[in-house]
């Protein structure tokens, strides 16, 4: 079935560089698209999410990328943190269709002083 | 964003009892209202989907006779698992969203463990 996946399964990086967290996603008609960030025994905290209908979209030290094309979408994380450290996941869905979140299967960032 | 809280947040039963599961959408009124369950190390896994006022529409592999959900109300959905198991020691989650086209705000998770 159509799924979201992610390339890495953990990523080590150290504090002050950059991260990226990538996600590709299989149901072309997906539109909407989040990032979560998951820390142990919580809930999945919103990060930032983006629509279809662009291909960058940027907060606070996080850009989310879309690229349509080859349906790939990534997170970047400027000047990681320790408090960064977590589990984050991609999710889609077709909004307008009301169907729930698919989560990916997550990505590790592990952050070292 | 929104708020929604779970109650209660662990929860520890013996085997063959039953534990609801509170789901509450504090600031805004939750139209749809999703669980997740998720194992430790993996990601989470949709159960069922709820509607206010509507039967929840089950994923495949899930049994609706052991998980009831109800969605009496558009501020509160509630999951009993029946008659617990060892294997149903989770991390239950849920979601709520006001309308389609509109973000799912998560819920902090509640944590399950049948001995």
């Amino acid at each position: 079935g159509e799924s979201v996946g992610l390339h890495l399964p953990t990523l080590s990086v150290q504090e002050g560089d950059n991260s990226i967290i990538n996600c590709a996603y299989s149901n072309s008609a997906s539109d909407y698209f989040i990032w979560y960030k998951q820390e142990s025994g919580k809930g999945p905290q919103f990060i930032i999410d983006i629509r279809s209908n662009m291909d960058k979209r940027q907060g606070q030290r996080v850009t989310v990328l879309l690229n349509k094309t080859v349906k790939h979408l990534s997170l970047q994380i400027a000047a990681t943190q320790p408090g960064d450290s977590a589990v984050y996941f991609c999710a889609e869905n077709t909004l307008q269709a009301g169907t729930a979140l698919i989560f990916g299967k997550g990505t590790t960032l592990s952050v070292s002083s | 964003g929104a708020v929604v809280s779970q109650h209660p947040s662990r929860v520890i039963c013996k085997s063959g009892t039953s534990v609801k599961i509170e789901c509450r959408s504090l600031d805004f009124q939750a139209t749809t209202m999703f669980w997740y369950r998720q194992f430790p190390k993996q990601s989470l896994m949709l159960m069922a989907t709820s509607n206010e006022g509507s039967k929840a529409t089950y994923e495949q592999g899930v049994e609706k006779d052991k998980f009831l959900i109800n969605h009496a109300s558009l501020t509160l959905s509630t999951l009993t698992v029946t008659s617990a198991h060892p294997e149903d020691s989770s991390f239950y989650i849920c979601s709520a969203r006001g309308q389609a086209g509109e973000t799912q705000y998560f819920g902090p998770g509640t944590r399950l463990l049948v001995l």
